[in-house]
């Protein structure tokens, strides 16, 4: 079975762009969620889709966002980026029970300047 | 705010030797995960602990959870260099899908 698949590994824009990470489960899983990574605040919980419906939201603005496909893929965007989004992006998908473990993608790097 | 402190932030071990690391939580748990991250890249799960029970094992890791005290330790044995990576733990409040995680123990294993 393939893993998680995080594309693109690295990222780099500038203050004001948009972008767009996308994700792709393991084969069966139908919950994606998303946290964000930096070495200040550590991993922080960004949201979670299950068949394509938002099913848990972090504390984070409206400039992040995300969906997921009928197909369980993932997309998450980031608006008006500030240099404070610079982080590890990563993804994990689970089949969506309780009591589950999660499988992390290899993360999405992005660098905001 | 995060829900798990860990403690040490740092361990320096020498291959051999068993490395502890602790976590506190702050409310109740569904159950209490540990996953592993070498330097920039995924986590990967190592074990899953439940609320009902108080210890587990695999392989040469070594769970504990205290409800009562909203804590855990992950016990490596026998640890070697290739177990030099940070180790995360990470709480289920009861939010399907929705892990909370510790600011993790950075682990060196020296040969």
């Amino acid at each position: 079975k393939a893993g998680v698949t995080q594309t693109p590994r690295y990222l780099i824009k500038t203050r004001g762009q948009q972008v767009t990470l996308s994700c792709s489960p393991i084969s069966g899983h139908r919950s994606v969620s998303w946290y964000q990574q930096t070495p200040g605040q550590g991993l922080q919980f960004l949201f979670e889709y299950f068949s394509e419906t938002q099913r848990n939201k972090g504390n984070f603005p409206g400039r992040f966002s995300g969906r997921q496909f009928s197909n369980s893929r993932s997309e998450m965007n980031v608006s008006t980026l500030e240099l404070g989004d610079s982080a590890l992006y990563l993804c994990a998908s689970s089949s969506g029970r309780q009591e589950e473990k999660l499988f992390f993608g290899s993360g999405t790097q992005l660098s905001v300047l | 705010s995060q829900q798990g402190e860990e403690d040490p932030q740092a361990l320096s071990i020498q291959e051999g030797e068993n490395a502890t690391m602790n976590c506190s939580y702050k409310t109740s748990i569904n159950n209490l995960q540990w996953y592993r991250q070498n330097s920039g890249r995924g986590l990967v799960h190592l074990i899953l602990i439940r609320s009902n029970e108080r210890e587990k094992h695999s392989g040469r890791l070594r769970v504990t959870l205290d409800t009562s005290k909203k804590s855990s330790s992950l016990l490596i044995t026998a640890s070697r260099a290739a177990d030099t990576a940070s180790y995360f733990c990470a709480t289920d409040p009861y939010q399907g899908g929705k892990l909370i995680f510790g600011q993790g123990t950075e682990l060196s294993v020296k040969p």
